[in-house]
């Protein structure tokens, strides 16, 4: 069964600095790809990032990065510079290719402190 | 080209009565997506489409009915409400596509704010 799991449910972070927000996955499928959502205290949903799980290397974004860890089944995301608009919810979420369904984490509040 | 939009934005309910969630989008989008946002618990997903005249049960289908006659909307239906059903909800659409149809960006709508008392 897809599960997704973001241990931490508050981060703060200086800005320009970096910061990395924890994403673990459970699943058998083979092949599966996993996102990065922000969620802004707007309320819409913003696709950030996509890793593959036959992706030989890193995503990268701008100043957003995907540390996957394959064998340890992480998908971590690594924000660079962060700046006070990068406050906001990130979610992270997966799709096996044996189902249609996208599943969400719980996500992780990140607060940009000037 | 408005992407994905949901009507209505608000709705307050009382409990016991009925209503329906409009989601339409004009990307031809195959795939559809119904989310409840609860705090705490991310976005889980209630019911999807794969295309015109599918459905499927996704992790907390209870108390919900969905119909997707075309392909560019999407309805979720509340028979009988009940406060537990106080949400955010979201409608999403996608078009799988790269290798093995897994590049699978999500276009999210804005959004329905629903209260049942």
């Amino acid at each position: 069964a897809q599960k997704i799991t973001q241990t931490q449910p508050g981060m703060f972070v200086q800005e320009k600095e970096a910061v990395t927000l924890d994403c673990t996955y459970d699943t058998s499928d083979p092949s599966y790809g996993l996102f990065w959502y922000k969620q802004p205290s707007s309320g819409e949903m913003i696709f950030l990032i996509y890793q593959g799980s036959y992706d030989q290397q890193n995503a990268t974004e701008g100043r957003y990065s995907l540390n996957f860890q394959k064998a340890r089944k992480s998908a971590n995301l690594v924000i660079s510079a962060s700046q006070l608009g990068d406050s906001a919810m990130y979610f992270c979420a997966m799709k096996e290719t044996s189902y249609d369904k996208v599943i969400f984490g719980p996500g992780t509040s990140l607060s940009v402190i000037p | 080209n408005a992407g994905v939009t949901q009507t209505p934005k608000f709705r307050v309910l009382k409990t016991g009565q009925s209503m329906t969630l409009l989601c339409a989008q004009d990307m031809n989008h195959e795939y559809m997506y119904w989310y409840r946002q609860d705090p705490g618990m991310g976005l889980r997903l209630i019911h999807y489409s794969v295309g015109e005249g599918t459905t499927a049960k996704g992790e907390v289908p209870d108390g919900y009915n969905v119909s997707r006659l075309k392909k560019q909307n999407f309805l979720l239906g509340l028979e009988s409400a009940a406060p537990s059903q106080t949400s955010v909800y979201f409608c999403a659409s996608s078009y799988p596509t790269g290798r093995l149809a897994l590049t699978y960006e999500q276009y999210f709508g804005p959004g329905t704010r629903l209260t049942v008392t």
